[in-house]
């Protein structure tokens, strides 16, 4: 089935260390990002990336990191300096990054401070 | 005045029930809209593009005004498995992430039987 698939699921973080969520998809999608859900808010956008080895800043990227190799996969890293790091964190793909294309999303991954 | 911005609700209604949700946005220049729904702990899911001259899929009914900068979503005979939150999405035209998507905070829908 195509699609984008998040991992893991749940996430727990030390203080002090960096995790890394994965995101992949095999819906030969140019564009990427990288959102974060708090209860009760909309998604703040962390990180994009309309190809592959560029990526751009979005509206919170402090405190994370991403690379994109290849087309396939983009992984966030949630670094020790972002203090505040529970959230539900949502990959989302679309064909290319044009305002007229819709996103589509992965099924998230939960992190939470140990 | 907000990006986007959408009355939270929650709306409880009856099953099979008419129910309408607005969204108002503030950058005249957008020019792409959808609507998402999202479960409870899940992932947004795409339900309808909007186009200027509405559009229709089943039970719901898109539509966009533009000259007063709102989008709504009309959803007929609701079933209990509407119950979600509807979230209004509008393009970015300012600034570095041109291109990219705002997403409203939601509308939270209750559909009782």
């Amino acid at each position: 089935d195509g699609g984008i698939t998040q991992s893991p699921k749940y996430l727990f973080r030390k203080e002090g260390q960096n995790v890394t969520l994965s995101c992949e998809q095999n819906l030969n999608h140019d564009a990427m990002y990288w959102y974060r859900q708090d209860p009760g808010q909309g998604l703040r956008l962390i990180y994009y990336s309309q190809i592959v080895n560029d990526f751009q800043k979005g509206d919170i990227a402090e405190g994370y990191s991403v690379s994109r190799e290849k087309k396939e996969s983009f992984p966030l890293t949630v670094t020790s300096a972002q203090k505040n790091p529970t959230a539900f964190y949502l990959c989302a793909s679309s064909i290319r990054q044009l305002s007229n294309q819709p996103q589509h999303f992965g099924d998230g991954t939960r992190l939470s401070i140990l | 005045r907000k990006e986007v911005e959408q009355d939270p609700g929650p709306f409880n209604v009856p099953e099979g029930a008419t129910v309408a949700f607005n969204c108002t946005y503030s950058n005249s220049a957008s020019q792409s809209f959808f609507w998402y729904r999202q479960d409870c702990r899940k992932e947004p899911k795409l339900l309808m593009s909007v186009y200027s001259s509405g559009n229709e899929d089943g039970r719901f009914t898109a539509q966009l005004n533009r000259a007063s900068q709102y989008i709504s979503l009309l959803i007929r005979d609701s079933k209990l498995s509407d119950s979600a939150t509807y979230l209004c999405v509008v393009n970015n035209v300012r600034g570095g992430s041109q291109g990219n998507l705002i997403f409203g905070k939601g509308t939270k829908l209750s559909v009782k039987p």
